[in-house]
């Protein structure tokens, strides 16, 4: 079984750039979660979607940050216009009902320059 | 909404040392997890661990959810240790994870 997988790895930017992140959850897991840890601080979260729906994006920094989940299976976190406060590691993890275990991708490092 | 503390922030140590790991939550929880972020950034699922005590290979890990904490246990450290290990737990309205601060471990040949 596939585990959740993120692209790219890794990004490099200038400021005022779009950057879209792409996260692929486990097969049959609803629940799709972001977060991120910037400079070295805290994880935090930023939205969970439950299919195609957002349950909670309570985290999301800005308007500069939009996330979609299409069809429910796939999502994308579009950042536009990168600032240089945004480079960091942006993670995924999908689990398959709410409050269990969760499953996490190996993660975006973003660095806006 | 709850809140992790870890301790200790930073733990250096020797090849082939022993370590403990700590987690306080400032509320019961039901579901914890760990996590160990590699020197490249990536995060890596160690445990889930709700309560009782779970070991794999030189990882073990113990959760009294009564008493709110939960411990980490890394036996014969290796270089390949090195890094920082989060735990987390459900804290949202929506059972987001909140995580501690994290340990930055570093071990030395």
């Amino acid at each position: 079984e596939a585990g959740v997988t993120q692209f790219p790895s890794h990004s490099v930017i200038e400021k005022g750039q779009t950057v879209t992140l792409r996260c692929d959850p486990i097969s049959g897991h609803d629940n799709l979660y972001w977060y991120r840890r910037v400079m070295g601080k805290e994880i935090k979260f930023l939205l969970h979607f439950v299919k195609e729906s957002k349950q909670d994006e309570s985290g999301m920094p800005n308007n500069r940050f939009l996330a979609e989940r299409t069809g429910g299976t796939y999502s994308t976190l579009k950042v536009q216009p990168a600032e240089l406060e945004d480079s960091g590691v942006y993670f995924c993890a999908s689990s398959q009902y709410i409050n269990t275990e969760a499953f996490f991708g190996q993660g975006t490092r973003l660095t806006v320059v | 909404g709850i809140q992790v503390e870890q301790s200790p922030p930073d733990l250096i140590l020797q090849e082939g040392a022993n370590s403990t790991l700590r987690c306080n939550f400032s509320d019961s929880v039901n579901n914890l997890q760990w996590f160990h972020q590699n020197p490249w950034g990536q995060l890596i699922n160690l445990f889930y661990i709700p309560s009782g005590t779970k070991q794999n290979g030189r990882l073990s890990a113990t959760t009294v959810a009564t008493e709110r904490y939960s411990l980490l246990y890394i036996s014969s450290s290796q270089t390949t240790d090195s890094g920082v290990y989060f735990c987390a737990g459900p804290g949202g309205s929506n059972y987001q994870l909140i995580w501690g601060a994290g340990t930055k471990l570093i071990i030395k040949p």
